[in-house]
């Protein structure tokens, strides 16, 4: 099976908060996982992980696999209005790339 | 650069009638990949294609036919429109012999009345 589940499907905050999501994934045929963001447009790459461990990071956003518990977290540090948007994450298997339902995340003034 | 290139942007269709969706890519990747957006829904995979000559069914391919033309063009066909079909199509590519990120077209929002 090829199941992603982000959580929460839907989060409000204000702005300077920290928010963290969620990605849980099945094993099955695993290569990699994707974060992208979603503003009303074609979704934007953000991250690829391939290996448990490794945090990538690019400014206030970071991202972590960890490959045995089969999830990973997108991290937002002092979210600014401008973070409103649906973030979604995707399973790479051997070809195919299964998308979550995605997160819609609400950062207010 | 090009990238993703997908026709399209919006459409109108009555109930029956037939379209194609076509999408190229100009960065050499063996893989490509149709999905549809509805709300609160992601992206749902409704067909793919591994390499050129390839194609296989995602998790929603009822209604729809795919066509990897050359390893540029993977085209979508939906035969007899239904108001079910009414959606945001997206096509990518990414190259799967080592993996990348995705590369996704423009969109097209398709209305089925």
């Amino acid at each position: 099976e090829d199941k992603v589940v982000q959580s929460p499907l839907s989060l409000v905050v204000h702005e300077g908060d920290t928010v963290t999501l969620n990605c849980s994934y099945e094993v099955t045929n695993f290569r990699s996982l994707l974060w992208y963001k979603q503003e009303k447009k074609a979704p934007t790459f953000l991250f690829m992980l391939t290996s448990s461990g490794i945090e990538k990071k690019s400014g206030r956003l970071s991202s972590i696999l960890d490959k045995k518990e089969l999830f990973s977290i997108l991290n937002i540090t002092a979210t600014q209005t401008g973070d409103s948007a649906v973030y979604l994450c995707a399973r790479g298997s051997n070809y195919k790339l299964t998308f979550g339902k995605g997160t819609l995340l609400t950062v207010n003034p | 650069n090009a990238g993703v290139t997908q026709t399209p942007k919006f459409q109108v269709l009555k109930t029956g009638q037939s379209m194609t969706l076509q999408c190229a890519q100009d960065m050499n990747h063996n893989s490509m990949y149709w999905y549809r957006q509805d709300p609160g829904m992601g992206l749902r995979l409704i067909y793919y294609s591994a390499s050129e000559g390839t194609t296989d069914k995602g998790e929603v391919p009822n209604g729809y036919n795919v066509s990897r033309l050359n390893k540029r063009e993977f085209s979508l066909r939906l035969e007899s429109a239904a108001p079910s079909q009414t959606s945001v199509y997206f096509c990518a590519s990414r190259e799967t012999n080592w993996d990348t990120e995705a590369f996704f077209g423009q969109g097209t929002r398709l209305t089925v009345v």
